[in-house]
């Protein structure tokens, strides 16, 4: 199986920060990867797939870069809502992995 | 307004059986491939199985191969997870994902205990 790890596994920030958290596959997965949102006690949220591609409805303060092994999630000004963990999903074959997630908090 | 509703969750003892269900309303369920993820408690999310839009294409995690069996029908707008030979590891929230571009569309969980 695909390995995915993110970095860091948290990180501090503040309102109107911008903020990168990093995606490495353990192969090359050209452009098959997501991000996702979550919120404590809610179901995750997509926000990009196809490594860049917002989903539609996701402001575009986030944004995702990458191919092959090495992707970025940039959120460009933190916005309070945005404090959440965010974890990266290969799709390019199966079975499909998330990374463990990057938690973001003031 | 398109919604995912899991159902079936609760507490059963290490060997038990589980059956998981997610009604789907809104939109036309049969145009989708379908998704189990789980999250146990305090952790990452865990992708389990998918299943395609005919049923006719399954895929399976290590974790879940053998004993968790996903299935669909189309004409209840209804997707099923199947869960025998439960342990103690598969103690988490169980969502139900439509795949568009992504898992685009979430259910709100069940949560399966599995304890003596």
């Amino acid at each position: 199986a695909i390995q995915m790890t993110q970095s860091p596994s948290s990180l501090s920030a503040s309102v109107g920060d911008r903020v990168t958290i990093t995606c490495r596959a353990s192969q090359d997965i050209r452009n098959e990867l997501r991000w996702y949102q979550q919120k404590p006690g809610k179901a995750p949220k997509l926000l990009i797939y196809a490594s860049f591609r917002l989903e539609s409805g996701v402001p575009s303060r986030f944004s995702g870069s990458g191919s092959g092994t090495d992707f970025t999630l940039t959120l460009s000004s933190l916005q309070p809502e945005d404090f959440a963990t965010y974890y990266c999903l290969q799709d390019y074959n199966y079975p499909r992995t998330f990374g463990q997630g990057t938690k973001v908090e003031i | 307004q398109m919604q995912l509703v899991e159902s079936g969750g609760g507490l059963v003892k290490p060997g038990g059986s589980l059956r998981l269900s997610c009604a789907a309303s809104g939109f036309t369920f049969s145009d989708y491939f379908m998704n189990w993820i789980r999250q146990a408690p305090g952790k990452g999310l865990e992708w389990i199985s998918d299943i395609s839009s005919r049923g006719t294409t399954i895929h399976y995690a290590d974790s879940a191969k053998g004993r968790f069996t996903i299935s669909r029908d189309n004409a209840k707008n209804s997707l099923y997870l199947q869960m025998n030979g439960l342990r103690a590891e598969d103690t988490a929230v169980y969502y139900c994902a439509r795949e568009h571009s992504g898992f685009d569309l979430w259910g709100q969980g069940t949560m399966v205990t599995v304890s003596s």
